[in-house]
């Protein structure tokens, strides 16, 4: 079974500056999504395809990578960003299975 | 708007059992594959079960952690999918999601709000 591992653990990070986040599996990865979560809500799908922004997710938000090492690029931070991360891999069996997640705080 | 809406979470004690409910709007929901999430407490997210559509058979796979003890149902006429939740452990507390995709194990595009089960005596 693929294992989905995210770094760092947590990431500080001030306004207005890019903030990037690793995911990195075991094997290689068929499709992977970018989900943000914040506190007290669902998950909000970002990325999918590992590069395609999901409708509605403004440009400042970017995916990159393929096989077993994926990036989400946060260009220009904003107070809204602030939020824990997870990466996905799906389109396999099992069939979702989720990276421990990064949280990004404030600086 | 798509919208999914959790419901039927609650207290339950070891070894009973619990049904929650998915209601979907916005969409076809008979078209969509629907999964359940569960998020222990201050944990990350876990995989439980999907229930495919019609059209691929309405069939459903679980998680290991779970197999044999849940079970996942819907209702297309009322747009509704259901978690049976039978024999449960401690280790089942969670806040569980219920979540929609275009075919079973393809991207998931949109999540409920969300219920909590705690299981304790």
């Amino acid at each position: 079974e693929i294992v989905m591992t995210q770094s760092p653990a947590t990431l500080s990070v001030s306004p207005g500056e890019r903030a990037t986040l690793s995911c990195r599996a075991t094997e290689s990865v068929i499709s992977l999504a970018w989900y943000q979560q914040k506190p007290g809500q669902a998950p909000r799908l970002l990325i999918y395809d590992a590069s395609t922004r999901a409708t509605g997710v403004p440009a400042r938000f970017s995916g990159s990578g393929s096989g077993r090492e994926f990036t989400l690029t946060i260009s220009s931070l904003q107070s809204e960003d602030f939020a824990i991360y997870y990466c996905q891999q799906y389109n396999n069996w099992p069939p979702y299975i989720f990276g421990q997640g990064t949280k990004l705080e404030i600086k | 708007e798509v919208q999914l809406v959790d419901s039927g979470g609650g207290l339950v004690k070891p070894g009973r059992s619990l049904r929650l409910s998915c209601t979907g709007s916005g969409f076809t929901f008979g078209d969509s594959a629907v999964s359940w999430f569960r998020q222990a407490p201050g944990k990350g997210l876990e995989w439980v079960g999907y229930i495919r559509s019609k059209v691929y058979g309405g069939t459903t796979e679980y998680a290991a952690s779970v197999k044999g003890r849940f079970s996942i149902s819907r209702d297309d006429s009322k747009s509704i999918a259901y978690l049976q939740m039978d024999s449960l452990k401690t280790e089942d507390t969670a806040v569980y999601y219920c979540s929609r995709a275009p075919v079973a194990g393809s991207i998931v595009d949109y999540w409920g709000q969300g219920t909590l089960v705690t299981v304790s005596s």
